[in-house]
């Protein structure tokens, strides 16, 4: 049984589409993430939310929004896809948002915008 | 600013024998948890070991081993007797206050064991 898993794995689209990518966790976590992680590499997080507060890092274009039904899940969503949005999407949860507290990752989302 | 640095984008090392992966960090933070990932090529991230700032020891995990330098700043990670299967992105990561301690990663080390 997955503790975090996102769908789907794979997604190609079109430039100017919208889409989303699911995440939910089976852990009882309070806090989730997402993090972008470029053809580098180099992984970015791009949001941390729990059921009191949204932190949206200042980077992120206003075309990604994160949305959650409930404390186990959060989605994100795209509009208005670029290229340059291309990347691994990885979610993310920990008990609490706090300095000891290990991340779980979901296997990540190869998004390829064309 | 919070900042993580990995110096060696890759690294070798012979089969059995034992590796040191780099990490340094910045915080002025008095709390703080260090972490480091594993991401083999079939790109989960794998949980490896966590050290704690006020932690008196240095953090173990099987063959894996922190060696934390708190007056350094430093955070590296040894592997011992390295294995075919250890060849894989490592990645060292941060959560202190000063980014509400949600986990900052440093770029990463390719670490490629050779039989």
């Amino acid at each position: 049984d997955t503790a975090v898993s996102q769908t789907p794995k794979y997604l190609v689209t079109q430039m100017g589409n919208d889409k989303s990518i699911k995440c939910e966790q089976n852990l009882g976590h309070d806090t989730m993430y997402w993090y972008k992680q470029d053809s580098k590499k180099f992984l970015k997080i791009m949001f941390s939310y729990n059921n009191k507060e949204l932190i949206i890092n200042e980077t992120v274009p206003n075309r990604f929004s994160p949305k959650s039904p409930d404390k186990a899940h959060l989605n994100l969503h795209i509009n208005s896809l670029e290229l340059g949005d291309s990347a691994v999407y990885f979610c993310a949860s920990s008990q609490e948002r706090v300095s000891n507290e290990k991340l779980f990752f979901g296997s990540g989302t190869q998004l390829s915008v064309l | 600013a919070q900042k993580i640095t990995q110096t060696q984008p890759g690294m070798f090392v012979q089969e059995k024998e034992a590796v040191t992966l780099d990490c340094t960090y910045d915080t002025s933070d008095p709390s703080y948890g260090l972490f480091w990932y594993k991401q083999p090529s079939s790109g989960e991230m794998i949980f490896l070991i966590y050290q704690g700032s006020y932690d008196q020891q240095n953090a173990t995990e099987g063959r894996y081993s922190l060696n934390f330098q708190k007056a350094r700043k430093s955070a590296n990670l040894v592997i011992s007797a390295s294995q075919l299967g250890d060849s894989a992105m490592y990645f060292c990561a941060m959560r202190d206050l000063y980014n509400n301690n949600d986990m900052r990663f440093g770029a990463g080390t390719r670490l490629t064991v050779k039989p």
